[in-house]
């Protein structure tokens, strides 16, 4: 069984830039979530996706940060314009169904790096 | 907001040696997992112990939960040098209805050979 897939692994840019991130869940999961760690710390939930309908976003910077899940399988994370702070590992994760309350499958990340 | 707090925030011992790593968390929760990230990598689930269950085992680990308490345990016995590697506790949410899996800080653990 495939895991989750994420792209790129890493990325440079430079404030004010734009970026985007992809993920691929774990065929059949109909909950994704997108995680950003900084360095150091413990992942924080960024947005959560139940298909392609979402469950949470609170902690989503919404002046910066979108993502969308289209079609209720890949997901796309964007952040225009990045800020110094937004430097850390984005990690998507995904699990069978919102009711589940399981194991999360985590990706391998996407490190982002602003200068 | 991170729900869990693990302590110690770093822990280096020898092989074979266990280890022991500590998890406190503040609301209600459905459960608690533990997993494990070595460097530069994605989350691993390790284990997860439900509100109801009081300790579990698998493999090395052995997982307590107290919810009177808000806490929970991680114990890794017989350590080896691939255990090195950040440990984090998660607690599901058990009121409102997104079951939102909220991580700590972590806890870094190194076994040296």
């Amino acid at each position: 069984e495939a895991g989750v897939a994420q792209s790129p692994r890493y990325k440079i840019i430079e404030k004010r830039q734009s970026v985007a991130f992809w993920c691929n869940p774990i065929s059949g999961h109909a909950t994704l979530y997108w995680y950003q760690q900084i360095l150091g710390q413990g992942p924080k939930l960024l947005i959560q996706f139940q298909n392609n309908g979402v469950v949470d976003d609170s902690q989503l910077p919404k002046d910066r940060f979108s993502a969308e899940r289209l079609k209720g399988v890949d997901s796309t994370l964007k952040i225009q314009p990045a800020k110094l702070e937004d430097s850390a590992v984005y990690l998507c994760a995904s699990s069978l169904y919102l009711q589940n309350t399981g194991e999360l499958f985590f990706g391998e990340g996407s490190r982002l790096t602003v200068l | 907001s991170q729900q869990g707090e693990e302590d110690p925030q770093a822990l280096s011992i020898q092989e074979g040696e266990n280890a022991t790593m500590n998890c406190s968390y503040k609301t209600s929760i459905n459960n608690l997992q533990w997993y494990r990230q070595n460097s530069g990598r994605g989350l691993v689930h390790l284990i997860l112990i439900r509100s109801n269950e009081r300790e579990k085992h698998s493999g090395r680990l052995r997982v307590t939960l107290d919810t009177s308490k808000k806490s929970s345990s991680l114990l890794i016995t017989a350590s080896r040098a691939a255990d090195t590697a950040s440990y984090f506790c998660a607690t599901r949410d058990s009121g409102g209805s997104n079951y939102k899996l909220t991580f700590g800080k972590g806890t870094l653990l190194t076994v040296n050979p």
